[in-house]
């Protein structure tokens, strides 16, 4: 099983259109979450840090549940400008030891 | 302010050949972090330095060395490249060991 499990994709939404993605974590010792964006062919770029009572930015909003080790992101009116690929992080051992979900890709169509 | 910068943007060796991807970044950041990323397996921790003079092995170190030459610059060395090593290669940087600021990628073949 690997350590963080992402919904597959691709996610195929109209423009305006809610879209969640889901992520599951095995080691219950992780201490900080994240998501990242990636657009096609270059680097991942953090879009937010993902807190224990959940947190909001903008349209996008991330949810921790530690008992069940799930996280989420909602994004809400989705643009064509969301469309990319969306990691799930999880970092373990101090901070230093940085797992990535495989990602899930999101079209967004006009 | 250039961020993380990696050298070289593209290279393609032959099995067994070595080869050095330099990395450097301009925050004064005391972490840095070599990842690989391959189709559908998402990024992979090859290796990570949490601060200056300190190194240890992330996931996947096999066929690859690292040196923390000073707090900017964390390199990664193939000694015998191989093919399975064919990947895109991202360095990244985090002041505290959590968000990660990466560079650019060096996108390397092993034929």
């Amino acid at each position: 099983r690997k350590e963080v499990e992402q919904d597959p994709g691709p996610f195929n939404v109209p423009e305006g259109a809610t879209v969640a993605f889901n992520c599951t974590y095995s080691n219950s010792a992780s201490q900080s979450f994240f998501w990242y964006r990636q657009d096609c062919r270059k680097e991942p770029k953090l879009l937010m840090s993902v807190y224990s009572s959940g947190n909001e930015d903008g349209r996008f909003t991330a949810q921790l549940n530690r008992a069940s080790q799930y996280i989420s992101l909602l994004i809400r009116d989705s643009k064509l400008s969301d469309s990319a690929t969306y990691l799930c992080v999880v970092n373990v051992d101090g901070g230093f030891k940085t797992i990535f979900g495989a990602g899930t890709r999101l079209f967004v169509k006009a | 302010n250039a961020g993380v910068t990696q050298t070289p943007k593209f290279q393609v060796l032959k099995t067994g050949q070595s080869m050095t991807l330099q990395c450097a970044q301009d925050m004064n950041h005391n972490s840095m972090y070599w990842y690989r990323q391959d189709p559908g397996m998402g990024l992979r921790l090859i290796y990570y330095s949490a601060s200056e003079g300190t190194t240890d092995k992330g996931e996947v170190p096999n066929g690859y060395n690292v040196s923390r030459l000073n707090k900017r610059e964390f390199s990664l060395r193939l000694e015998s490249a191989a093919p399975s090593q064919t990947s895109v290669y991202f360095c990244a940087s985090s002041e505290n060991g959590y968000e990660q600021y990466f560079g650019p990628g060096t996108r390397l073949t092993v034929t």
